[in-house]
C-alpha cells in the first residue's frame, strides 16, 4: 500500500523551530518527488517546497527561503521539513505530499495525514 | 506567477449537478488538477490533467476545460460530497505548484 506518515502534533514557542518527518512506504522512495504544503486554520492550501529524495535537490517557495530546510534520509525512506524562527502565523497543518511524476511537475497524488503545529508563547 | 480563481462557496440540493470553477487567462495551456477536503482529513486527489479520475473515485466526478476556465463537476451529488475542492496548476517557470483559493461545497 502506497502511504506516507507523518510525525505527531508540535508545539512550540515563537522563535523555537520545528523539524517534521514523512516516511513513506510501498514504493520507490528515491523515485518521486515530495513537496511540503501547509494550510493554516480555516484558509487554503500553501506550497512550502519540494525535495528531491534521489539527489536531495530543493525548491522552496520565495516566502519560506532562509527558513525553511527540506532534507532526507534515503535509508529510512524518509523526508523531513524543518521550519526555524517560528512565529504565530505559521501555526497550521503541514503536510508531505509525493508528486506522482519521476520528474517534478506532475500532480500531488499521495499525501501524508498532516501534522498540527503550534505556535504559541 | 499565476492566480487560479475559485468561488468561495457553491450550494447544491442533493441529486443535482455541482460545477466549480478555476479560472486563469492560460489555463488552455496548463494540467489542471482537482483535490477534495473533507474537516480535519488530508486533501485528496479527485481529477488530474484536467479529466482523468484516480482509481477509486466514483465515475459521478468529471472535469473539464474550456477557454479560461476549468470545471469540476460532480453529478447526482451526495451528503458526503461536502467538502473544500481545490484546483491546481503547475508554475514551469518557477517549478511549484499554484492552489486555488478553494471553493466550500455545501450540500443543502
Amino acid at each position: 500500500q502506497v502511504q506516507v506518515v507523518q510525525s505527531g502534533a508540535e508545539v512550540k514557542k515563537p522563535g523555537a523551530s520545528v523539524k517534521v518527518s514523512c516516511k513513506a512506504s510501498g514504493y520507490s522512495f528515491t523515485g518521486y518527488y515530495m513537496h511540503w504544503v501547509r494550510q493554516a486554520p480555516g484558509q487554503g492550501l500553501e506550497w512550502m517546497g519540494w525535495i528531491n529524495p534521489n539527489s536531495g535537490d530543493t525548491n522552496y517557495a520565495k516566502k519560506f527561503q532562509g527558513r525553511v530546510t527540506m532534507t532526507r534520509d534515503p535509508s529510512i525512506s524518509t523526508t523531513y521539513m524543518e521550519l526555524s524562527r517560528l512565529r504565530s502565523d505559521d501555526t497550521a497543518v503541514y503536510y508531505c505530499a509525493r508528486d506522482a511524476s519521476h520528474v517534478v511537475g506532475a500532480t500531488l497524488d499521495i499525501w501524508g495525514q498532516g501534522t498540527m503545529v503550534t505556535v504559541t508563547s | 506567477s499565476y492566480v487560479l480563481t475559485q468561488p468561495p462557496s457553491v450550494s447544491v440540493a442533493p441529486g443535482k449537478t455541482a460545477r466549480i470553477t478555476c479560472g486563469e487567462s492560460n489555463i488552455g495551456s496548463k494540467s489542471v488538477h482537482w483535490y477534495q477536503q473533507k474537516p480535519g482529513q488530508a486533501p485528496v486527489l479527485v481529477i488530474y490533467y484536467d479529466s482523468d479520475r484516480p482509481s477509486g473515485i466514483p465515475e459521478r466526478f468529471s472535469g473539464s476545460k474550456s477557454g479560461n476556465t476549468a470545471t469540476l463537476s460532480i453529478i447526482r451529488v451526495e451528503a458526503g460530497d461536502e467538502a473544500d475542492y481545490y484546483c491546481q496548476v503547475w508554475d514551469s517557470r518557477s517549478e511549484n505548484p499554484v492552489f486555488g483559493g478553494g471553493t466550500k461545497l455545501t450540500v443543502l
